[in-house]
């Protein structure tokens, strides 16, 4: 089945960018996805890009997509105590299931 | 407009009783889908619907688990015989139509004591 990727953990200083990586075995997905979990809640649809794109901004959010290396990332800019959560990146890979990544726990010191 | 609601929203049973959870989707979507999230993990995918039918059963843990779906939009997914490890998160998502943007419901949070 599709493998998609994230690192568990990263931890961002209040003000600087958080980037988040995605990587996964199948370049099939016609949309790939980014989903935000804050404790307690269910999973809020962050933005996504489409695959013939590279790059989608979306105020403080810039997606990158590098489909050679099959490398999907989440640039969070100026990053708040809000912006505290799981993030998962997501994708339709050649079936009607969405399959998601790991999930990202970004944590931010004050 | 509304999003995907599910209710009850927190779930406490003991082991071995049946429970049943709700699922609303958005108004005109299509397709529906079950997660289950345990602590600390990523989402399992359990079943979805395009409209009544479930073409793809295949994330049911158990036979346990059971799911429908009736005129296109509420559905109810039934978990008999409840276990411990049947505590988890389940979510619930919608679409427009399959392989399209799914928006989620807030989650039943289900204890089995």
């Amino acid at each position: 089945g599709e493998d998609v990727e994230q690192s568990l953990f990263l931890s961002v200083r209040e003000g600087d960018s958080s980037v988040i990586n995605c990587t996964y075995t199948d370049s099939s997905s016609t949309y790939l996805y980014w989903y935000k979990q804050e404790p307690g809640a269910g999973l809020q649809l962050l933005t996504y890009i489409f695959s013939n794109m590279d790059m989608k901004q979306d105020q403080r959010l810039t997606v990158l997509l590098n489909k050679k290396d099959k490398h999907l990332s989440l640039r969070i800019a100026d990053t708040q105590t809000g912006d505290s959560a799981i993030y998962f990146c997501a994708g339709y890979f050649g079936n009607e299931k969405l399959t998601f990544g790991t999930g990202t726990r970004l944590t931010i010191i004050p | 407009g509304a999003g995907v609601s599910q209710s009850p929203s927190n779930k406490v049973t003991e082991k071995g009783k049946d429970v049943e959870l709700r699922c609303d989707p958005i108004s005109g979507h299509t397709a529906l889908y079950w997660y289950r999230q345990s602590l600390g993990q990523g989402l399992e995918f359990l079943i979805y619907f395009q409209g009544n039918s479930a073409p793809d059963k295949s994330g049911l843990p158990s036979d346990r688990f059971s799911a429908e779906r009736t005129g296109g939009s509420v559905s109810t997914l039934t978990i008999q015989r409840t276990q411990q490890e049947d505590s988890a998160v389940y979510l619930c998502a919608s679409s427009f139509w399959v392989q399209e943007t799914q928006y989620f419901g807030p989650g039943t949070r289900l204890l089995v004591l």
